[in-house]
């Protein structure tokens, strides 16, 4: 089975710009889940979906949006960067129910400039 | 709320000594619980998960966890550190059940391992 596949694997962009991550889980997960991290803040979740659904979001604001297709390729997108963005942005999936483990992609890792 | 508390920010050991990673977690009833090890430049790889089937977790490249539900903790450990093994590694929780608002995992803060020679 293929991973997860995270493209770009990196990406600069500039203050105030918007940017769109893209993320293809593996064949037949329909949960994908969106990580940043960030040497200072570590690990946070920012959200997950469901067969198209967003069932949890995590404490970001509003220029931080995703949505998931029915294929459940997942994108998640930042409007109005700003310097604190850049991190490194992780996608991950998983099979049905909670005692499954996420599988993460490799990461797209941004730069605002 | 969970939480997860991995205790050590770095830890360095030498080459064929035991490998402990400390992680104690806080949750009103006992969680999922996962470790995580990232090479650098890379995503998160799983390297064993804790769902209540057995105390004692055994996991990829030779690493193993225990439940101890009355010290809430899940080490990990390691009996031979390789040099292959210095990478970041991470602790994380997750609800047991699913309430209808999806299972997001909430890690800790990560243990970077050094092996010396």
């Amino acid at each position: 089975k293929a991973g997860v596949t995270q493209t770009p694997r990196y990406l600069i962009k500039t203050r105030g710009q918007q940017v769109t991550l893209s993320c293809s889980p593996i064949s037949g997960h329909r949960s994908v889940s969106w990580y940043q991290q960030t040497p200072g803040q570590g690990l946070q979740f920012l959200f997950e979906y469901f067969s198209e659904t967003q069932r949890n979001k995590g404490n970001f604001p509003g220029r931080f949006s995703g949505r998931q297709f029915s294929n459940s390729r997942s994108e998640m997108n930042v409007s109005t960067l700003e310097l604190g963005d850049s991190a490194l942005y992780l996608c991950a999936s998983k099979d049905q129910g909670p005692s499954y483990g996420y599988t993460f992609g490799s990461g797209t890792r941004l730069t605002v400039v | 709320a969970q939480s997860v508390t991995q205790l050590g920010s770095h830890v360095s050991v030498s080459e064929g000594a035991l490998v402990l990673l400390r992680c104690n977690y806080s949750s009103s009833v006992p969680p999922y619980l996962f470790w995580y090890v990232q090479y650098p430049n890379q995503g998160l790889q799983l390297l064993l998960k804790y769902t209540s089937a057995a105390t004692l977790v055994k996991g990829i490249n030779g690493f193993e966890a225990e439940f101890k539900k009355s010290e809430t903790s899940f080490h990990l450990t390691k009996p031979s550190a390789h040099m292959s093994d210095a990478a970041e590694y991470f602790c994380a929780v997750s609800d047991r059940v699913l309430t209808g608002g999806g299972n997001k995992l909430t890690f800790g803060t990560g243990t970077q391992l050094k092996v010396e020679l």
